[in-house]
């Protein structure tokens, strides 16, 4: 049973370009959570889908960042023209249905740079 | 409001040591508390987590953890270190009922000589 899978592993973008790091959970698993680790700290929950649906987004930056998990295919985390506080490491988890408490098993990681 | 403390940033023990991470919480309700590892450019692994029951749970690689409700701790532990047991260690506390974050510790690294 393959874990919780990101790509791209590494993604190199400029200011004012775009970013799509994509997250395909683990078999069985509906629920997508993303978190972002920024240097030197610990990992902050930006948002939580379930199939075509949001259901928590309260750690989305307000502007330029969104985030779908659309019937088929994997979730996408999306940043517009981005800029260079974006570099960080950003995690996809997945869980099965929730189960309050349900472990969050999380996948290796999407490390972005912006030059 | 909701937050972990992870009071140690770095920590050296000998190969063979003990070991203790600290871990201390605040939470309104009945927490669910986890402890992660992550090595240098890889994803987190579950260590161990609690839910309820009994207050002293087992991990794998030789872990385990205290939960302490009139302390708000959960203290990871282990009676001898391993070299390959230098990596970052993270707790975290949480879901809620009706979101699924987590709420992450700032981390501790831990360093093992040889």
């Amino acid at each position: 049973n393959a874990g919780v899978m990101q790509n791209p592993r590494h993604l190199v973008r400029r200011r004012g370009q775009e970013a799509r790091l994509r997250c395909s959970p683990m078999k069985g698993h509906s629920h997508v959570y993303w978190y972002r680790q920024l240097p030197e700290e610990g990992l902050k929950f930006m948002v939580y889908l379930q199939k075509e649906n949001i259901i928590d987004e309260s750690g989305m930056p307000k502007e330029r960042f969104s985030a779908e998990f659309p019937k088929e295919g994997p979730s996408i985390l999306r940043i517009q023209q981005v800029v260079r506080g974006d570099s960080a490491a950003y995690f996809c988890a997945s869980s099965p249905p929730v189960g309050r408490g349900e472990t969050q098993y999380f996948g290796p990681g999407t490390r972005l740079l912006v030059l | 409001a909701q937050s972990v403390t992870q009071p140690d940033i770095h920590i050296t023990v000998s190969e063979g040591a003990s070991l203790e991470l600290r871990c201390n919480y605040s939470y309104g309700a009945t927490p669910y508390l986890f402890w992660y590892v992550q090595s240098p450019g890889q994803g987190l692994q579950l260590l161990l987590k609690y839910f309820s029951g009994d207050t002293l749970v087992q991990g794998i690689k030789g872990f385990e953890a205290e939960f302490k409700r009139s302390q708000s701790s959960f203290n990871l532990r282990k009676p001898s270190v391993h070299w390959s047991d230098a990596a970052e260690y993270f707790c975290a506390v949480g879901p809620s009922s009706n979101t699924g974050k987590l709420i992450f510790g700032q981390g501790t690294t831990l360093q093992v000589k040889p």
